[in-house]
C-alpha cells in the first residue's frame, strides 16, 4: 500500500514548455486534489475532483489543467510554463466523494518544479 | 470566508521544553480545523482534527490542541519537545464556500535544540 504516489520527484522546465504531473492513490479513494506550496504562503487548492469523473477550480487554477483519467489517477498539466509556477506541487486524496469534514486528506511526497 | 493566521513563522524551542505553536481562525461558520506536519522533502501527514467534538483533541506524536471559540484559536502544544519533532506545521480550517477545499496557514517552522 503505497499511499498517495507522485511523479517527477524534481523537473526543472523553460518558460513556454509543458508537461504533465502524475498523481496515483492506491487508496480507493473518491475525492482528488492538486495543491501549490510557496514559501510563507501555505499551501493554495490549484484543482480539486470531488468524483471520479468531474473537476472542479479551486483558488489558483489559472494556467494549469487537470484530468481524472480513472479513479486511481490525478494529473495537472501545465501548458506553457512560466516562472511563476515555479513551486512544489501536492497531490491529496481523501476517502469521501465531495469533501466531507471529519475526512482526512492524505498527501504524496510532491514534485519540486523550477521554470526558467 | 475563512482564514487562518499562524503567529511566528520560526519557533524554537530546547529539547525537552514545552511546544507551543499558535493558530487563529475566521469562520464564519463552527470551523472544521486541522494540524498537519510535514517532515523535510515529505508531503504533509495528519496530526490532528477538530469536528465539533471534544474541544481538546490528542493527535498523533504526543501533540494535542485546544479548540477555544471565545479565542477563535486551536493552539498546538506538546509537553516536551524531541528532536524528530522538528519539521514545519501548518494550522488549517475547512472551507464552507461553494467548493471543497482546506484553507491552510503559511506553517510554522519549528526547530529543536540539543
Amino acid at each position: 500500500n503505497a499511499g498517495v504516489t507522485q511523479t517527477p520527484k524534481f523537473q526543472v522546465l523553460k518558460t513556454g514548455q509543458s508537461m504533465t504531473l502524475q498523481c496515483a492513490q492506491d487508496m480507493n479513494h473518491n475525492s482528488m486534489y492538486w495543491y501549490r506550496q510557496d514559501p510563507g504562503m501555505g499551501l493554495r487548492l490549484i484543482y480539486y475532483s470531488a468524483s471520479e469523473g468531474t473537476t472542479d477550480k479551486g483558488e489558483v487554477p489559472n494556467g494549469y489543467n487537470v484530468s481524472r483519467l480513472n479513479k486511481r489517477e490525478f494529473s495537472l498539466r501545465l501548458e506553457s510554463a512560466a516562472p511563476s509556477q515555479t513551486s512544489v506541487y501536492f497531490c491529496a486524496s481523501s476517502e469521501l466523494e465531495h469533501f466531507q469534514p471529519t475526512d482526512t486528506q492524505y498527501f504524496g511526497p510532491g514534485t519540486r518544479l523550477t521554470v526558467l | 470566508a475563512q482564514s487562518v493566521t499562524q503567529l511566528g513563522s520560526h519557533v524554537s524551542v530546547s529539547e525537552g521544553a514545552l511546544v507551543l505553536l499558535r493558530c487563529n481562525y475566521s469562520s464564519s461558520v463552527p470551523p472544521y480545523l486541522f494540524w498537519y506536519v510535514q517532515y523535510p522533502n515529505q508531503g504533509l501527514q495528519l496530526l490532528l482534527k477538530y469536528t465539533s467534538a471534544a474541544t481538546l483533541v490528542k493527535g498523533i506524536n504526543g501533540f494535542e490542541a485546544e479548540f477555544k471559540k471565545s479565542e477563535t484559536s486551536f493552539h498546538l502544544t506538546k509537553p516536551s519537545a524531541h528532536m524528530s519533532d522538528a519539521a514545519e506545521y501548518f494550522c488549517a480550517v475547512r472551507n464552507s464556500g461553494g467548493y471543497n477545499k482546506l484553507i491552510f496557514g503559511a506553517g510554522t517552522r519549528l526547530a529543536v535544540h540539543p
